[in-house]
């Protein structure tokens, strides 16, 4: 239990239909982060939010859509997705950005589009 | 580019030594992180060195050396449960985490 959950932790959907993976925190840590794992690749940092606000975009589709109403939660939308969307997207989360802060991780929601 | 290489997959037997390695190619250097990921879980915090040299935790240890870019996680005594993914992290001068594809951890009784 590393203190950072995340729901659900499977899902499928088609390339039409609209979902959203949530991310809470119980670690009083000040930013937040998405990754995308595809197996046999290095973590991609898709968001970063600090403090609420949005610090990092890394050249994400618009399909996917984050959001941070507060420090302790963390959304991604998901809208039209691609069958190569498909991978385990992981939530984290730090004290602060800027810093060489350990990051901890949730435990993914396995995403399938079909 | 930013690059970190880490052997793809490696088999070691248990109770024996096994040492993965890491090396890394990136703009600056604020640390370097091992995180343990067993299949369908989250990455775990494992270790973090910024300064050259051997930390000991345990069973586990980290080495590293900045002047040659490379450092490595040495498990000792080898349990059935240390099967997992061992990911390797560099966080750059902008305090980026740069992450490496994982080491697939493969323990034979």
């Amino acid at each position: 239990e590393t203190g950072v959950t995340q729901t659900p932790r499977h899902l499928v959907m088609g390339m039409t239909n609209k979902k959203s993976l949530k991310c809470e925190q119980h670690l009083g840590h000040n930013a937040m982060y998405w990754y995308k794992q595809s197996a046999k690749k290095p973590l991609e940092l898709m968001f970063v939010y600090n403090f609420k606000e949005q610090t990092e975009n890394n050249s994400v589709p618009s399909r996917f859509s984050p959001e941070c109403p507060n420090s302790s939660h963390l959304f991604l939308h998901l809208h039209t997705l691609q069958p190569e969307d498909s991978a385990l997207y992981l939530c984290a989360s730090s004290r602060g950005q800027g810093e060489a802060d350990t990051q901890y991780f949730g435990p993914g929601t396995r995403l399938t589009v079909l | 580019g930013q690059n970190i290489d880490q052997p793809t997959e490696m088999t070691a037997t248990e109770g024996a030594i096994v040492q993965i390695n890491c090396t890394y190619q990136t703009s600056g250097f604020n640390g370097l992180f091992w995180y343990q990921q067993h299949a369908g879980e989250a990455p775990t915090f494992l270790s973090y060195n910024v300064l050259d040299g051997l930390e000991e935790k345990g069973r586990f240890s980290s080495f590293l050396s900045r002047s040659k870019g490379y450092s490595y996680l040495l498990l000792k005594e080898l349990q059935m449960k240390d099967s997992a993914s061992y990911l390797c992290a560099v966080t750059d001068s902008n305090y980026q985490l740069i992450w490496g594809a994982g080491t697939k951890l493969i323990i034979k009784p």
